[in-house]
């Protein structure tokens, strides 16, 4: 069966600091990946996904970014954090671009 | 544009109290409708896919119905462990590997 890996499981940063988050997806091969965002008491906000190796699609110009340098690795990065990129980081991958989404358990950032 | 609407955003009920949960949708052609539930700190977890129209998927006491605007969340008998946000989304359009989602309903299930 499929397995979905998301840590550290909470993370609390300076501003400033450099942020890596990493996913991995155990028992399938090519998933599209994908990194949410969720604001407390609000929806799901897409971030980053990936249809591939080395492919990513930015939806929201931020101050992170995505790599995916294995075919079911998802990085998400900062080079310096700011107050405003706390929140609950959720990576999630599926099978097809028709299919329900898998989540991981999430990451509570909060930067400090 | 797909759009996917839920509503009550929060539902507080007794335990035993049934009721349902609705999703309406917006869509260019309906390629399925999926909910999740999603608990405090956690991620969503997946629970149903519907696919058609007059399909009805079940688990435990809770059962998911859909027509050409709209789905159902049904909860029968709600027991506190029911307590969680629950969600639904519709598939990317086109082709498009980007699904639309729903806001939630918090639902709060009291002994």
């Amino acid at each position: 069966s499929q397995t979905i890996h998301q840590w550290p499981a909470t993370l609390v940063q300076p501003v400033g600091s450099p942020l890596s988050l990493e996913c991995t997806v155990e028992g399938t091969s090519n998933p599209n990946l994908y990194w949410y965002r969720q604001a407390a008491g609000r929806g799901l906000q897409l971030l980053f996904y990936s249809v591939g190796i080395g492919q990513i699609s930015s939806e929201v110009p931020q101050n992170l970014s995505a790599s995916r340098p294995q075919d079911r690795q998802f990085i998400l990065s900062s080079k310096k954090l700011l107050l405003s990129d706390s929140g609950f980081y959720l990576c999630a991958w599926s099978e097809s671009y028709n299919s329900p989404l898998h989540f991981g358990n999430g990451t509570r950032l909060t930067v400090t | 544009e797909d759009q996917v609407t839920q509503s009550p955003e929060a539902l507080r009920l007794q335990e035993g109290e049934s009721s349902s949960l609705n999703c309406s949708y917006t869509v260019s052609g309906l390629r399925g409708l999926f909910w999740y539930r999603q608990d405090p700190g956690k991620g969503p977890e997946f629970l149903f896919t519907l696919y058609s129209a007059g399909e009805e998927k079940e688990k435990e006491r809770l059962k998911a119905t859909l027509t050409k605007k709209e789905s159902f969340l049904h909860i029968t008998a709600p027991k506190p462990e029911d307590s969680a946000t629950y969600l639904c989304a519709t598939p990317g359009a086109g082709g498009s590997y980007i699904p639309t989602f729903g806001r939630g309903t918090s639902l709060i299930v009291h002994p």
